[in-house]
């Protein structure tokens, strides 16, 4: 069965350093959600990509965080400088393929960060 | 606007026992709901999906959802409950055009021996 990848699965950063996180989604689909998941709540979303194209990055906080789709295939995720209150679970999901399946989102394992 | 609402944060139920987990949505149309489960430190996985027809919809893992559009409710059922169904569990809405997923908050399992 098809899966999404993130790596890695924890990282572990001081405050003001660079981190960055990776997400291949499953072949195919063109949509690409990067999410972040604070401890205790629902995911928020930060970015939506169709193809290499961003179609929503309203909550990201775009003084430090970016996110590129160069290919239209895999994303990487980058925060700089990272903050203590950037610590969470930062989910990838995808989603592909004529409505209303191609609507459903699967979801990465996620990247644990931690901000010291 | 889109919203959905779990009532119930922490549920804690015996294992054996039934499950009904609730989900009330607000969506003008006809809506695509979904139900997805996370255990502790994972990403999360989907249990099953709502788009047409049939409005009693089965999952993975024994999981069984019902549309209500009356009640404007999705909510999860499970017979018999094992140790392993202790996790967090989401119910969200597809909001349509802007192909985005509106999130409950979660309702939180646990399971008693």
């Amino acid at each position: 069965e098809a899966e999404v990848a993130q790596s890695p699965r924890y990282k572990i950063t001081e405050k003001s350093q660079a981190v960055a996180f990776w997400c291949d989604p499953i072949s195919g689909h063109a949509t690409l959600y990067w999410y972040r998941q604070i401890l205790g709540q629902g995911p928020e979303l930060l970015v939506q990509f169709q193809d290499e194209s961003v179609v929503d990055d309203s909550q990201l906080p775009k003084d430090r965080f970016s996110a590129e789709r160069l290919k239209g295939v895999d994303s990487t995720l980058k925060i700089q400088p990272a903050e203590l209150g950037d610590s969470a679970m930062y989910l990838c999901a995808s989603s592909g393929g004529t409505s209303p399946d191609g609507d459903t989102q699967y979801f990465g394992p996620g990247t644990r960060l931690t901000v010291l | 606007a889109q919203s959905v609402t779990q009532p119930d944060i922490h549920i804690t139920v015996s294992e054996g026992a039934s499950l009904e987990l609730r989900c009330n949505y607000s969506y003008g149309a006809t809506p695509y709901l979904f139900w997805y489960v996370q255990s502790p430190g994972q990403g999360l996985q989907l249990l099953l999906k709502y788009f047409s027809g049939d409005t009693l919809v089965q999952g993975i893992k024994g999981f069984e959802a019902e549309f209500k559009r009356s009640q404007s409710s999705f909510n999860l059922r499970k017979p018999s409950v094992h140790w392993s169904d202790a996790a967090e569990y989401f119910c969200a809405v597809y909001a349509g055009n802007n192909r985005k997923l509106i999130w409950g908050l979660g309702t939180s399992l646990a399971v008693n021996p």
